[in-house]
């Protein structure tokens, strides 16, 4: 249980074009879903959180006009990196968490990671 | 940077050894928990340790928590060529929001 899947896994693009990035709880419903990116060989950094049926909110620093989220459903949120530029090039990570659990023992459950290259 | 740290950022041993890495986080917390990420994939969670816990053990893997010091371990016994990956600690506080230490590269030499 508690698979989270990423969709891409990986996006070529050309600079100003838009992606979209889906990340899908599979088998549990997500109240919250975290963007997060990472660099190489770097640790992962929080982007947004998402609740499900309201506006994310982003970690300062974070352009929300550049990185449009939007969490639909309790099993889906979309991560849009709108008119891409090579400087966006990175690997971007979804997780989940189960609204059910408590906060002593909560769980973000990770994506598999979509790798984007804006040349 | 609330980012956590850890050390050593990169450790090499042989199999069959064990494996210490170390985590400081700087917020109070209600779990530390601990990650794997394989190159270039997602990260897989290994155990979690909540705030009124000081150790626990799941098959080879120990990890321990001083709230005192705001520092974790991860202890890893008799390593295999398998283990090897990124490994990374993340303190979960109030906002339930997860943040992440630097990361350690354990590379196990068959």
């Amino acid at each position: 249980g508690a698979v989270v899947s990423q969709h891409p896994s990986r996006v070529i693009c050309k600079s100003g074009t838009s992606v979209k990035i889906e990340c899908r709880s599979l088998d549990f419903q997500a109240t919250t879903m975290f963007w997060y990116r990472q660099f190489p060989k770097q640790s992962l950094m929080l982007m947004a959180t998402s609740n499900e049926g309201s506006k994310a909110t982003y970690e300062q620093g974070v352009e929300k006009d550049k990185f449009l989220i939007n969490h639909a459903s309790l099993t889906l949120s979309t991560l849009t990196v709108t008119s891409a530029h090579p400087e966006d090039s990175s690997f971007y990570i979804c997780s989940a968490r189960n609204g059910r659990e408590r906060a002593s023992t909560d769980t973000q459950y990770f994506g598999p990671g979509t790798r984007l290259t804006v040349l | 940077s609330q980012q956590g740290e850890e050390d050593p950022q990169a450790l090499s041993i042989q199999e069959g050894e064990n494996a210490t890495m170390n985590c400081s986080y700087k917020t109070s917390i209600n779990n530390l928990q601990w990650y794997r990420q394989n190159s270039g994939r997602g990260l897989v969670h290994l155990i979690l340790i909540r705030s009124n816990e000081r150790e626990k053990h799941s098959g080879r893997l120990r990890v321990t928590l001083d709230t005192s010091k705001k520092s974790s371990s991860l202890l890893i016994t008799a390593s295999r060529a398998a283990d090897t990956a990124s490994y990374f600690c993340a303190s979960s506080g109030s906002a339930r929001q997860l943040t992440f230490g630097s990361g350690t590269q354990l590379t196990v030499l068959p």
